[in-house]
């Protein structure tokens, strides 16, 4: 079983549409960091979290470490929201865990 | 924003060939980076951790003598790939782990996709 779990691994939506990613992880974690890794590669990081719920913008990560699950949610979706994105728990001196990432792609 | 460049952003060479990636935080310093790799439709995988002015730390299976980390300053680590071979065609990424106001993150580079030939 892998150590971090996403799902959906696809996701095809329409503009306008409300977006959830979700995580699930076993390591224990100190934080957990959300990432947008676009078509070129580049990445960037978008949330770190260690307890509650972040927002920037359209985009909303909701984490519960009792359970072990961190979501990532994306209002009023764009074209340009389309990239993966990555769930990466962090344990212990900022080392990552990568989930497999969620292809999401927004058509117009 | 913090800001980490990785130069070159793509690099093309023959086998057997030695190639260096550079880590660079700009307005930062980063006592720890990070380097990765990303196979196609893969997920990133942490390569080592490299912390200024000591030998880096390798994760398991990676090479030491292979993919030689120097982290000389605050802000430059640098990636040599020694003798590259096919199976190394990967695309590298750097990150930069920056401590401000009690608070930790890390900023990802750009990425240096790597083709050996």
């Amino acid at each position: 079983k892998n150590e971090v779990e996403q799902s959906p691994q696809n996701l095809t939506a329409q503009e306008g549409e409300f977006i959830t990613i979700n995580c699930s992880y076993s390591v224990g974690i100190s934080a957990l960091h959300w990432l947008q890794q676009h078509p070129g590669g580049g990445i960037v990081s978008l949330f770190m979290l260690s307890s509650g719920k972040k927002k920037h913008g359209r985009l909303i990560a909701t984490i519960n470490i009792q359970e072990k699950h961190s979501s990532l949610h994306i209002t009023a979706s764009h074209p340009r929201d389309s990239a993966v994105y990555i769930c990466a728990p962090t344990e212990g001196a900022q080392k990552l865990v990568f989930g497999q990432g969620t292809r999401l792609t927004i058509n117009p | 924003g913090a800001v980490v460049s990785q130069h070159p952003s793509r690099v093309i060479c023959k086998s057997g060939t030695s190639v260096k990636i550079e880590c660079r935080s700009l307005d930062f310093q980063a006592t720890t980076m990070f380097w990765y790799r990303q196979f196609p439709k893969q997920s990133l995988m942490l390569m080592a951790t490299s912390n200024e002015g000591s030998k880096a730390t390798y994760e398991q299976g990676v090479e030491k003598d292979k993919f030689l980390i120097n982290h000389a300053s605050l802000t430059l680590s640098t990636l040599t790939v020694t003798s590259a071979h096919p199976e190394d065609s990967s695309f590298y990424i750097c990150s930069a782990r920056r401590l401000a106001g009690g608070w930790e993150t890390q900023y990802f580079g750009p990425g240096t996709r790597l083709l050996v030939l």
